[in-house]
């Protein structure tokens, strides 16, 4: 699996946008780009994926270079329980050699009121 | 509908005893993979289980082993443990036709 390379903290203010950068420079075709958040002591949240178009859900916005050798992962209006580690991963999707995900140490965002 | 559910939330044991963790995955979901957290660091990749087999593995050592049952709920084992084997361990669970893995809240080991 490809390897990530995310800052290792960053702080936002409550109710503007947090941009949280993932470089993946070896990325391969057929990896996905995953993005999880882990709040203090509890098992990491899924957030949102993508292969190479944009992607929004109800809880952030993925946007993936055209290269595919970066993501940025946006929370709009970033609240203080929006504070965690997130992690971004790439890894092959659906087939029997998918499922393992590797993480990094991930960027630690922390929101300010 | 359940998430991914595991047992016991906290454990502690000493040097050289045997440890079973377990978990039951999100309905729907066939696969159950298994992560070791140490404090302060990224979640690593123990092994993952579909079909009742052991299909990928990380760089763990044999003492730790694992099963998956027909209901597709799975266990971690881990035999002579180790004062570094204390963590966080993990258990995700998908499905393999859409990766999304789903994490359950973790089992605190303490080895003393």
């Amino acid at each position: 699996d490809a390897k990530t390379t995310q800052p290792p903290s960053m702080d936002c203010a409550e109710g503007r946008a947090a941009n949280l950068p993932c470089n993946h420079s070896t990325i391969s075709g057929n990896e996905y780009v995953y993005w999880y958040r882990q709040i203090h002591s509890q098992g990491p949240q899924y957030i949102i994926h993508g292969l190479k178009n944009n992607e929004t859900n109800e809880m952030a916005s993925l946007i993936i270079t055209e290269d595919r050798k970066s993501s940025t992962l946006i929370l709009p209006h970033a609240t203080l329980r929006d504070t965690a580690v997130y992690y971004c991963i790439v890894r092959v999707a659906g087939n029997t050699n998918a499922g393992k995900s590797t993480f990094g140490d991930g960027t630690t965002l922390t929101v300010k009121p | 509908d359940a998430g991914v559910t595991q047992s016991p939330t906290h454990l502690i044991k000493t040097r050289g005893q045997q440890v079973t963790l377990r978990c039951s995955p999100k309905s729907g979901h066939d696969t159950v993979s298994w992560y070791q957290q140490a404090l302060g660091q990224g979640p690593q990749f123990i092994f993952q289980y579909y079909e009742e087999e052991e299909r990928q593995r990380g760089n763990f050592p044999d003492r730790f082993s694992g099963h998956q049952f027909p209901n597709y709920s799975s266990e971690l084992n881990v035999n002579a443990l180790l004062l570094g084997d204390s963590a966080l361990y993990l258990c995700a669970s998908s499905r393999l036709a859409y990766n999304e893995q789903f994490f359950g809240p973790g089992t605190r080991l303490t080895v003393l």
